[in-house]
């Protein structure tokens, strides 16, 4: 089945670093996401992307989608404290009337103050 | 506003027990989805409804399954409880099917624990 391969697995930072995150993909996607997951909360949606090549930004978080549409990166500047978590990327699944996201297994941030 | 509500939030079951879960969407919000998310792992597709019919269906066996309400509500049913089946279980609501945009809106989740 299609898997994203989500690097890197876990950072520990200073605050105020900026951090680099990425996704890839053998098969192609239309739309990518990312979302964050806080401690006994679930997922919360940071970034969509639906254009090849596109790239967004939201406060401190910018995100691109790659060309080739296998991959994705999210970079997070001036890191603080509250940007602790795990960052998901994930694909949309999309076929006709029906949809479902294909998730990554995170990239887990600590951040020491 | 109330976000996406799921209940109970923590259960144990015994293997072999059946279990329900329970999820209301935010107001408004007509498509419901199912996660199964291991620890340590991403979400995994459990299934979608978008006014309550059945849209999609993950990778999982005939012993999960699912339904939505008049209201738009869902319940997630699982038979036969394996070891395996122990996980935080997100719902997660859309206002459009969630095919088109990916844009979902998750609860808290239910954590089962399966001994």
């Amino acid at each position: 089945g299609q898997q994203l391969n989500q690097s890197p697995q876990s950072m520990f930072i200073q605050e105020g670093e900026d951090v680099s995150m990425n996704c890839t993909s053998s098969s192609i996607f239309n739309t990518w996401l990312w979302y964050k997951q806080e401690p006994g909360e679930g997922p919360v949606l940071l970034i969509a992307l639906y254009k090849a090549g596109e790239l967004t930004s939201n406060g401190r978080l910018t995100a691109q989608f790659g060309i080739t549409r296998k991959d994705s990166f999210l970079n997070i500047s001036a890191s603080i404290p509250s940007d602790v978590g795990i960052y998901f990327c994930a694909g949309l699944n999309y076929g006709g009337s029906q949809g479902n996201l294909i998730f990554g297994k995170g990239t887990k941030l600590s951040v020491k103050p | 506003d109330a976000g996406v509500t799921q209940s109970p939030t923590h259960l144990i079951k015994t293997r072999g027990q059946q279990v329900t879960l329970r999820c209301s969407p935010i107001s408004g919000h007509k498509s419901v989805s199912w996660y199964q998310q291991v620890l340590g792992q991403g979400p995994q597709f459990i299934f979608q409804y978008y006014e309550k019919e059945e849209r999609g269906r993950g990778n999982f066996p005939d012993r999960f399954s699912a339904r939505q309400f008049p209201n738009y509500s869902s319940e997630l049913n699982v038979n036969a409880l394996l070891l395996g089946d122990s996980a935080l279980y997100l719902c997660a609501s859309s206002p459009r099917l969630a095919g088109v945009t990916g844009e979902l809106f998750f609860g808290e989740g239910s954590r089962l624990t399966v001994l």
